[in-house]
């Protein structure tokens, strides 16, 4: 059973369409939760960071955090071309006291059409 | 906004060969990370490191590899015999200072083992 799930897409929208990503997971003990960007061959980038259920927002970004579903949401309003990207879910217990690092989607390839 | 280095950005290797991936994490930080990328994988987990030792390590972190930190202010994985399943990219990561779980990533060393 894998850990994290996630669509690989690839998801194609018109620019300024509202976006929505999604992850599902089946491990109870997660309770910590961020969504990254990564271009072709670069490193993840973080885009938001939250701490067990609820949302938070950030500029065009809101993340949904539900975990008596075990599913987590990432929108992204008036979409850009240069949001184009692979959008990574990513996961942690926080055993340890940040020991247990972070366990990932296999990641969404998203394409903003101008 | 805080930056993690890699040296080298790409290294092309020799299977057995023994190879050396370097990282400057963001300073003032005892937790650091190493994970790897197969070409169209997921991200995963390899090892943390806390305080100069091995906090926690997935499977992956079988006896071919180790970290170190030589100095100060570098961080490094090494791979003793490589093997061509070694190929990926290999990046490090640093909290960025509010929680150990929210991780900046560098921008990778993308390893090809021939």
């Amino acid at each position: 059973q894998k850990e994290v799930e996630q669509d690989p897409g690839p998801l194609s929208v018109p620019e300024g369409a509202i976006v929505s990503l999604n992850c599902t997971y089946s491990n109870s003990a997660f309770q910590y939760f961020m969504w990254y960007r990564q271009y072709s061959r670069k490193g993840p980038e973080l885009l938001m960071y939250t701490y067990s259920s609820g949302n938070k927002e950030d500029g065009r970004f809101t993340a949904q955090v539900d975990k008596s579903s075990k599913y987590i949401s990432l929108f992204i309003r008036d979409s850009q071309p240069s949001d184009s990207a692979t959008y990574l879910c990513a996961m942690s217990a926080g055993e340890g006291g940040g020991a247990d690092g972070l366990t990932f989607g296999k990641g969404t390839h998203l394409i903003i059409q101008p | 906004e805080p930056e993690v280095t890699q040296t080298p950005s790409h290294q092309v290797t020799q299977m057995g060969q023994e190879v050396i991936l370097r990282c400057v994490p963001i300073s003032n930080h005892l937790y650091f990370y190493w994970y790897r990328q197969i070409l169209g994988q997921k991200v995963e987990f390899l090892v943390s490191f806390y305080n100069n030792e091995i906090s926690e390590k997935s499977e992956i972190f079988d006896d071919q590899f180790s970290v170190e930190r030589p100095d100060g202010s570098n961080f490094t994985l090494k791979i003793r015999s490589t093997k061509l399943e070694d190929s990926a990219m290999y990046f490090c990561a640093s909290p960025t200072g509010r929680a150990y779980n929210e991780q900046f990533f560098g921008p990778g060393t993308r390893l090809t083992v021939l």
